[in-house]
């Protein structure tokens, strides 16, 4: 079965810092590989996905993620924060097999501080 | 508007009791699904349905049931077998076509056992 590690688990920043966060996946097919958001009192939301073509997708308020098929990895970046980045991000799998259903890694918590 | 509800938003329950978490959708999705969220370890799948009248277990099932019932409908029981039922329950829909799919999820129900 597939599983999935963040081990970033809490992240403090400052506004305008750089922000990588880690996620590493164990499969060794073909997998989708998505990145949520749940912000305070919110819907977790997508905030982008990979599952195929160019390895560095765009998502969402300035968010991207690099898919690093050799590394096993799918790391979220964000070049500037901002406080209403605060939030919890989770990485999810999908592989392109068996259930259609996700594989949620155990979240990182950022918090940006003004 | 569309969107998934899910109610109520807080549920107490007494030791020993079942209690049913509603989960409704109107996007017209086939696929829904329900993931329990505990601090520290992500979401993980408890059962999901790719269409009405079926539905499979997930990675943690066990003192949970579902029923499909209808479409737009996915209620979730926790039974007394559930040893610790203590969660915040998500309930998420998908159009169920691919796995790449995207999940919309609601805005969760906090379970607390007295």
């Amino acid at each position: 079965a597939q599983s999935v590690s963040q081990h970033n688990h809490h992240v403090i920043l400052s506004e305008a810092a750089s922000l990588e966060l880690g996620c590493n996946y164990s499969y060794g097919g073909t997998v989708n590989l998505f990145w949520y958001v749940q912000y305070p009192g919110q819907h977790l939301q997508l905030l982008l996905k990979y599952f195929s073509g160019d390895p560095l997708v765009k998502g969402i308020k300035g968010f991207e993620a690099e898919f690093i098929k050799s590394k096993f990895s799918f790391n979220l970046r964000k070049p500037s924060v901002q406080w209403s980045d605060t939030a919890e991000y989770f990485c999810a799998v999908n592989p392109d097999t068996g259930r259609r259903a996700l594989t949620f890694g155990s979240g990182t918590r950022l918090q940006v501080q003004p | 508007d569309g969107g998934i509800t899910q109610s109520p938003k807080y549920l107490f329950r007494k030791e020993g009791q079942n209690v049913t978490l509603s989960c409704e959708q109107n996007l017209n999705h086939d696929a829904m699904y329900w993931y329990r969220q505990d601090p520290g370890q992500g979401l993980r799948l408890i059962y999901y349905s790719q269409i009405v009248n079926d539905f499979q277990k997930g990675d943690i099932a066990e003192g949970y049931s579902v029923s499909r019932e209808k479409k737009e409908s996915f209620p979730l029981t926790v039974t007394s077998a559930q040893k610790n039922p203590t969660a915040f329950y998500l309930c998420a829909s998908s159009t169920g076509e691919a796995f790449t799919d995207t999940q919309y999820f609601g805005p969760g129900t906090r379970l607390t056992v007295l």
